[in-house]
Parts: C-alpha cells; sequence; structure tokens
C-alpha cells in the first residue's frame, strides 16, 4: 500500500525562525512525484513545492527548499525566515508515474508562525 | 483565470437526506478530480475524471455516492443517502495533461464543508 506519514500534528514557530516539516512515505514504485501544498485558514489549497524522484538535486522555491532522501523514502519541507502568511496546514503528497495521477495525502501538520 | 470553484461552500443535512455537491474546474482542464478530508484524517482520493470518462473511481466509499461529469465540464457528487460518516470537507480539483505522468500540478477549490446530523 503507499502510504504518507507526517509525524508532526502542530509545529509553532516564531516569525524569522527556520522550520522543518516532516514527512516520509512508503511506495514500491521507482518514479513518482513528491509534492507540498499548504492550505491557509479559510482558503484554497495551494502547491507550495514539487520534486521529482528521479531527480537528485532538492527542489527550492525562494523560502522553501525540501531535503530529499530517496532511500529512506524521505521528504521534508525547510521554510526560511518564516512569515505569518506561512500559517497553514501543510500537506505531504505524491502520485505515481502509472495509474490515475491520484494524488496520495498525509494527515497534514498544522503551522503557526507567531510574531 | 477562474480558479477551481465549488458550490456550496457549506452544507448541513439530516442523516437519510440527498445532497449533491458541484465543481467546477478551471476551464480547459480534462482532469478532475474529487477528494474527501474525514475527521482530520488524511485526505483521500474519490475518484478522477478525465474529461467526462471516469479515469479511476476505486476511493469511492460505496455505492451511495455517485459522481458525474457531463459534457466533460463541470462535475456533481451526490451523496443518496447521507450517513452520519459522509460528514467531512469534499475537495475538487482540476488540472491540464501537458506531461501524462502524474506530474501536472492539480488545482483545488475551496471545498465544501458536508456536516450530516
Amino acid at each position: 500500500a503507499q502510504t504518507v506519514t507526517q509525524s508532526q500534528p502542530e509545529m509553532s514557530v516564531q516569525e524569522a525562525e527556520t522550520v522543518t516539516l516532516s514527512c516520509t512515505y512508503d511506495t514500491s514504485e521507482n518514479n513518482y512525484y513528491l509534492f507540498w501544498y499548504k492550505q491557509p485558514p479559510s482558503r484554497q489549497m495551494i502547491l507550495v513545492i514539487r520534486q521529482e524522484a528521479y531527480k537528485q538535486q532538492n527542489a527550492t522555491e525562494n523560502r522553501f527548499s525540501v531535503n530529499f532522501q530517496k532511500a529512506a523514502k524521505s521528504f521534508s519541507l525547510k521554510i526560511s525566515d518564516s512569515q505569518l502568511g506561512d500559517t497553514a496546514m501543510y500537506f505531504c503528497a505524491f502520485t505515481t508515474f502509472q495509474g490515475a495521477q491520484k494524488l496520495v495525502f498525509g494527515q497534514g501538520t498544522r503551522l503557526t508562525i507567531n510574531p | 483565470e477562474a480558479g477551481v470553484t465549488q458550490f456550496p461552500s457549506h452544507s448541513v443535512i439530516e442523516k437519510g437526506q440527498t445532497v449533491t455537491l458541484r465543481c467546477d474546474p478551471i476551464s480547459g482542464h480534462d482532469n478532475l478530480y474529487w477528494y474527501r478530508r474525514v475527521m482530520g484524517k488524511e485526505i483521500k482520493f474519490l475518484l478522477h475524471f478525465v474529461k467526462e470518462s471516469k479515469q479511476d473511481e476505486s476511493g469511492m466509499p460505496n455505492n451511495r455516492f455517485l459522481a458525474e461529469r457531463t459534457g466533460g465540464t463541470y462535475s456533481t457528487l451526490k451523496v443518496q443517502p447521507a450517513e452520519l460518516e459522509d460528514s467531512g470537507v469534499y475537495f475538487c480539483a482540476s488540472s491540464q495533461d501537458r506531461r501524462g505522468d502524474g506530474g501536472d500540478t492539480q488545482y483545488f477549490g475551496p471545498g465544501t464543508r458536508l456536516t450530516v446530523l
């Protein structure tokens, strides 16, 4: 079975600090995509960052970067210089190259950035 | 460009009643997905349309759920009759199919919060 585990239900940091959200996954596939989505309070879920499993280089998007460890099946998200607007639920997800392209999600991490 | 929209935003119904949720994808997106998040658990896949055809409906819980996508545009998800365990947030997402390998970004709607009493 394909699963995603986010072991941190809630996290809280001060503004401008760096925070890392953990994610592990399990799949027997060799080719797949990994994603981090965020859902701010009362707003739509949006894509934060994407990683192709066949790429060794970790993806980065401005203040957001990932630490992708394929052998360990780990995909953590690092947010640098955190801002109040980063407060949101963060979901880790993946989809395989094969099949119906459905996303498999983790349980989510509620991140609060405090002023 | 308008995003994915869903209607209603919130629905409260009695057990045994029928509810129909609607999703309007981004114009031009052939792929449409339905997901559900129940009681703070993980978001789970329900089904996937490519245009008007059901590509994968392996996540549909049971035959009380019926999804349609007439003409390959908007989609409806009907729950009949609703049960208590159907309560949750129902998300719709859409994507283009540029890559054809699952890597296209899925754009999500705001969700419909369904409460069954």
